[in-house]
């Protein structure tokens, strides 16, 4: 069996104050872990992904997260939030044999 | 690259309508994905093709939607005949293989009256 879980549906956070989007997983194989931002009316892009290499990612945006197999867990990451920062972020796990799992979704304001 | 195409951009129908949703992959990959989004279930996997192979239609919903793609370079979604809870975003993603980022087309926005 395979899951994702976005632990918030909704963040809120104010300008130039950090971001955390948190994300667990489970998965009976060796993951490859993604996020994804969809901003409004828009098309899903890649943030950054996890494939077994170094367990702090660095993605665009300066975005970042960590692996942690202990907590199974693949939490977001941003120093300091901009506005342009405010969209959907979704989890992704790909357990083997390409099933792929979406977390629900996580919306982020950020505030002025 | 253009990325990844789909057409049309938006439909809007009538219930009981066929509608035929159109997606044209990255050159050179080699998975191919479907995804539904709506503000009640989010995003739903639909269906994805591996080498125009379909691996996994699981997350199609009822025998109304089929999923085709008789070419590398070519795939289509059907919903024959629709209904007014087909209303969604339909995306279309490929990969190079398993594992692999996946690219978003723009999606289609589909209105079912």
């Amino acid at each position: 069996a395979q899951s994702v879980t976005q632990l918030d549906s909704h963040v809120s956070v104010s300008e130039g104050t950090p971001v955390l989007l948190r994300c667990n997983y489970s998965s009976s194989y060796s993951p490859s872990l993604f996020w994804y931002v969809q901003h409004p009316n828009k098309g899903l892009q890649l943030l950054l992904k996890y494939t077994s290499a170094a367990t702090l990612v660095k993605g665009i945006n300066g975005f970042e997260a960590e692996f942690k197999k202990s907590e199974t867990s693949f939490h977001l990451t941003k120093p300091s939030a901009h506005m342009s920062d405010a969209a959907e972020y979704f989890c992704v796990v790909e357990g083997g044999y390409q099933k792929v799992t979406f977390g629900i979704g996580t919306k982020l304001q950020v505030i002025p | 690259d253009a990325g990844v195409i789909q057409s049309p951009r938006h439909e809007v129908t009538e219930m009981g309508q066929e509608v035929t949703l159109r997606c044209k992959p990255i050159s050179g990959h080699n998975s191919l994905f479907w995804y539904r989004q709506t503000m009640m279930r989010g995003l739903e996997l639909l269906i994805y093709f591996n080498n125009n192979v379909p691996i996994d239609d699981s997350g199609m919903p009822e025998d109304r939607f089929s999923a085709k793609m008789p070419n590398a370079s070519f795939s289509t979604l059907k919903i024959q005949p629709s209904e007014p809870r087909d209303s969604a975003v339909y995306f279309c993603a490929s990969s190079l293989a398993g594992g692999e980022t996946q690219y978003f087309g723009p999606g289609t926005r589909l209105l079912v009256l």
